[in-house]
């Protein structure tokens, strides 16, 4: 079946604009998490969303947004872009309830900021 | 907070060594995940390892996992070039599973040269 997809997969803004990340989990995965990778921090956690609520959040100031739609599908938007929001930024999904947690990863979307 | 530590972080060995990968974490966990990268990739799920005790083998790599000592470990058997790669270990946040968030290690790089 298929996985993960996150669109775009690249793309550059400038600082100060404002970007949106879309995320369609496996088919049946009600749960999508968003996660950022840089060199320097590694992989951070940012928040999760199940049944169009966000359960949870990481450590990032209030720039950093997300939602879920009916469909399980979610997005995240970072606005005010900052240099050092450029990363890589991964999307999961994973069922709920049972089973072994396990959270499967999209291609991700690299984010250039200049 | 939930701290996880790989180590070591950068590894070259040659083909046909064996060599472990190790994963402390700070806080208890019911289970622990290992996942692999490649450059400009994104995560593969490698094991997912959900009980004390539990070990779980594929082709060249064993992975072991012990929740009283809070420790897991990545065993390479007899490296070949293709195992070259970035390999994370990562906990959830809560017992349970990893939709709530996963907390991950900062990867181990390793490289295998012929």
């Amino acid at each position: 079946k298929a996985g993960v997809t996150q669109t775009p997969r690249y793309l550059i803004k400038t600082r100060g604009q404002q970007v949106t990340l879309s995320c369609s989990p496996i088919s049946g995965h009600r749960s999508v998490s968003w996660y950022q990778q840089t060199p320097g921090q590694g992989l951070q956690f940012l928040f999760e969303y199940f049944s169009e609520t966000q359960r949870n959040k990481g450590n990032f100031p209030g720039r950093f947004s997300g939602r879920q739609f009916s469909n399980s599908r979610s997005e995240m938007n970072v606005s005010t872009l900052e240099l050092g929001d450029s990363a890589l930024y991964l999307c999961a999904s994973t069922t709920i309830g049972g089973g072994p947690g396990e959270l499967f990863f999209g291609e991700g979307s690299r984010l250039t900021v200049l | 907070e939930l701290k996880v530590e790989q180590n070591p972080l950068f590894l070259s060995m040659q083909e046909g060594k064996n060599y472990t990968i190790y994963c402390n974490y700070s806080t208890t966990s019911d289970r622990l995940y290992w996942y692999r990268q490649d450059p400009g990739k994104s995560l593969e799920s490698l094991f997912v390892l959900l009980s004390n005790g539990a070990v779980k083998q594929e082709g060249r790599l064993m992975a072991s996992l012990d929740t009283k000592a809070r420790l897991s470990t990545l065993h390479i058997t007899a490296a070949v070039h293709d195992l070259s790669a970035t390999y994370f270990c990562a906990v959830p946040h809560q017992l349970g599973g990893g939709a709530d968030g996963l907390t991950f290690g900062k990867g181990t790089h390793l490289i295998i040269q012929p």
